[in-house]
């Protein structure tokens, strides 16, 4: 089966740097992927990750450690506008299931 | 241009009633998936097609049937609603081919509220 486990909710300051984390344990790993949700809105596709190590993507970057199933998510110069809910998700590799978590609701402060 | 779209944005009905979710997309992805996001948000898996065939059905009550007349298109067809469906539904595509690492692009959502 697969477990995804990130904190419900954060709190962070605009300007500064936030680390949402993302543990899973899941069979036929096949990539994690982290989407962002605003209130009302669909999901959009922030990054992924398949193998270890991290990907940047402007203020964005998301980091892998396969054997440790851990991911995070990391967010710079934090603007209000990034408030939102940020969703880890595993893809497994048998018929391209996606299992996600429940999500991370970030609160940026002024 | 919609890249995924749903209709409707949102559906109140009764109890009992059947109800259908259209959703198409223009990105010519090969697969494409129905979510249930409930009140404390939980984006769950229902379905998904790939090329018009069914490749996953998860436990999903079987009042809950989808159709895919081509691979532009997924439509959910729900028979004697109950009150626990009532969330967010989601339609979402990717281009995923032998398993490889593509992101998915959701649908606007569709809020069915059942009273």
């Amino acid at each position: 089966g697969q477990n995804i486990d990130q904190p419900t909710e954060m709190t962070a300051t605009e300007g500064a740097i936030v680390q949402i984390n993302c543990t899973y344990q899941t069979s036929g790993f096949n990539g994690l992927f982290w989407y962002q949700q605003h209130a009302g809105e669909a999901p959009t596709f922030l990054s992924y990750n398949v193998l270890d190590g991290l990907e940047e993507k402007g203020r964005f970057s998301s980091f892998l450690s396969r054997s440790k199933g851990y991911s995070y998510l990391l967010l710079k110069e934090l603007q209000m506008k990034d408030s939102a809910s940020y969703l880890c998700a595993v893809k497994a590799y048998n018929f391209n299931k996606f299992y996600f978590g429940s999500g991370t609701k970030l609160n940026v402060k002024p | 241009d919609t890249a995924v779209s749903q209709t409707p944005k949102y559906l109140v009905t009764q109890m009992g009633n059947d109800k259908s979710i259209k959703c198409e997309q223009n990105l010519g992805h090969d697969t494409m998936y129905w979510y249930k996001q409930d009140s404390k948000k939980f984006l769950k898996i229902m379905f998904s097609y790939n090329n018009k065939e069914l490749i996953i059905n998860e436990t999903v009550p079987n009042r809950f049937s989808p159709k895919s007349p081509d691979k532009a298109h997924l439509n959910l067809h729900i028979n004697s609603l109950e009150l626990g469906d009532s969330a967010v539904y989601f339609c979402a595509s990717s281009q995923d081919r032998s398993g490889g690492a593509y992101e998915q692009y959701f649908g606007p959502g569709t809020r069915l509220t059942v009273t």
